[in-house]
């Protein structure tokens, strides 16, 4: 079953301008873990948040955590026609047990 | 280039048959991961194993089954084969066990006539 739900699950926007995608999950976490994929290609991990983390940079991504409402956002700042693609959040629960847990993606279209 | 390789790329088959997807991790990953990537249902989880033992186990059938080779190489068998179990298969590794950020292969697109 799913763990996360984005939310939108398709946006389009223009080159230039910012894209905010945002995710909710049911249970407690370990980390959450942010992944893009291209038109039938594999994932490609982005960013990973731990569930003691509020918010991380890492070049134009930025993500938060509010592990209270048990929600997470990803926000491209300044997006490129490349940004094109459908991202997936991904919860963990630790342990041994690596196997992560996906939404069902935000298709994110950026227009030139 | 994520270092996990998977083949086939393609593969068509029947109903009723049997396939074997392989994958190779990146080097030095002692886990492996294989997911099922379907319109319906979207990324689901079917079996984690690290360093040739089973970890854990998602949403899969009983007529599919795995394992991971002392070379660390895993293979996914799938048999009696039906229309609903077209889909891509991904496999991805990490160098452990837990939760860590996990490098997928490009897929197996597996097509059932």
């Amino acid at each position: 079953s799913q763990q996360g739900e984005e939310d939108p699950q398709a946006l389009s926007i223009q080159e230039g301008e910012n894209a905010t995608m945002n995710c909710s999950y049911k249970t407690s976490i370990n980390n959450l873990q942010w992944y893009r994929q291209n038109s039938g290609r594999g994932l490609v991990h982005l960013i990973l948040i731990r569930s003691n983390e509020r918010e991380k940079h890492s070049g134009r991504l930025r993500v938060t955590l509010d592990t209270s409402k048990k929600s997470s956002s990803l926000l491209i700042t300044a997006s490129r026609a490349a940004d094109t693609a459908s991202y997936f959040c991904a919860t963990g629960r630790g342990g041994s047990q690596g196997n992560l847990i996906f939404g069902k993606g935000t298709k994110l279209s950026v227009k030139p | 280039d994520s270092g996990v390789t998977q083949t086939p790329k393609h593969l068509i088959t029947a109903t009723g048959q049997r396939v074997t997807l392989r994958c190779s991790p990146r080097s030095g990953d002692l886990s492996v991961y294989w997911y099922q990537q379907s319109l319906d249902q979207g990324l689901q989880f079917l079996i984690q194993y690290y360093n040739g033992e089973e970890r854990a186990k998602g949403n899969i059938l009983e007529r599919f089954s795995a394992q991971q080779f002392p070379d660390l190489h895993s293979e996914l068998n799938l048999s009696s084969l039906e229309l609903g179990d077209s889909a891509l298969y991904f496999c991805a590794s990490s160098p452990a066990q837990g939760a860590q950020p996990q490098h997928f292969g490009d897929g197996t697109r597996l097509s059932i006539l």
